[in-house]
């Protein structure tokens, strides 16, 4: 266990559909990482927060967004979600912004678009 | 811009064999390397890392890397595969510029477990 949590597990919606991710960071981390895993593309990095300010984007889409609150959980919102949506969506967390001691991974969230 | 590459996308080793998974990456300056690994259904967990130092790289699970400046590589290897080491790999970069922390994944490689 990382200590990271995301809920949920499982989603499955259809397209054109919004949904929201979330990601409870280990106890004292600042940074929450984004990530997708899919078939075709791999893990990519989205996005990034530090201590409630975006760090850093990726390939992260115009329909996706996120934030982080000032409890530090962070949530991942996908709107007008399309087939190729369908993905594992990983948070990480870590202490640092560079996050070069390590980057803690949570379970992740299994989304399916129908 | 910084890339890893993972050229065998499935390896199939016995058990008891010992393993070697290929990491090449592309990168300007000294890379901040990881190698992770990814159970079925788990999230990635965190094998080894590579900051500066001893090129040789020693960590969880009876696994250790070498960084190779002049290949560009960092190749992941244990002297005997146990049943319980098949999974899938990635190995990763850390962005040099800005002050952020993301890491660039290889595509990953699947190890098979043979009895």
């Amino acid at each position: 266990d990382s200590g990271v949590t995301q809920t949920p597990k499982h989603l499955i919606t259809a397209t054109g559909q919004r949904v929201t991710l979330r990601c409870s960071p280990r106890s004292g981390d600042l940074s929450v990482y984004w990530y997708q895993q899919s078939l075709d593309q791999g893990l990519q990095f989205l996005i990034q927060y530090y201590n409630g300010e975006e760090r850093a984007k990726g390939n992260i889409l115009e329909r996706f967004s996120a934030q982080q609150f000032p409890d530090l959980h962070s949530e991942l919102n996908l709107s007008s979600l399309e087939l190729g949506d369908s993905a594992l969506y990983f948070c990480a967390s870590s202490v640092t912004v560079r996050g070069y001691n390590e980057q803690f991974f949570g379970p992740g969230t299994r989304l399916t678009v129908l | 811009a910084q890339s890893v590459t993972q050229p065998d996308i499935h390896i199939t080793v016995s058990e008891g064999a010992s393993l070697e998974l290929r990491c090449n990456y592309s990168y300007g300056a000294t890379p901040y390397l990881f190698w992770y690994v990814q159970s079925p259904g788990q999230g990635l967990q965190l094998l080894l890392k590579y900051f500066s130092g001893d090129t040789l790289v020693q960590g969880i699970k009876g696994f250790e890397a070498e960084f190779k400046r002049s290949q560009s590589s960092f190749n992941l290897r244990k002297p005997s595969v146990h049943w319980s080491d098949a999974a899938e790999y990635f190995c990763a970069v850390g962005e040099e510029s800005g002050n952020t922390g993301k890491l660039i994944f290889g595509q990953g490689t699947t190890l098979q477990v043979k009895p």
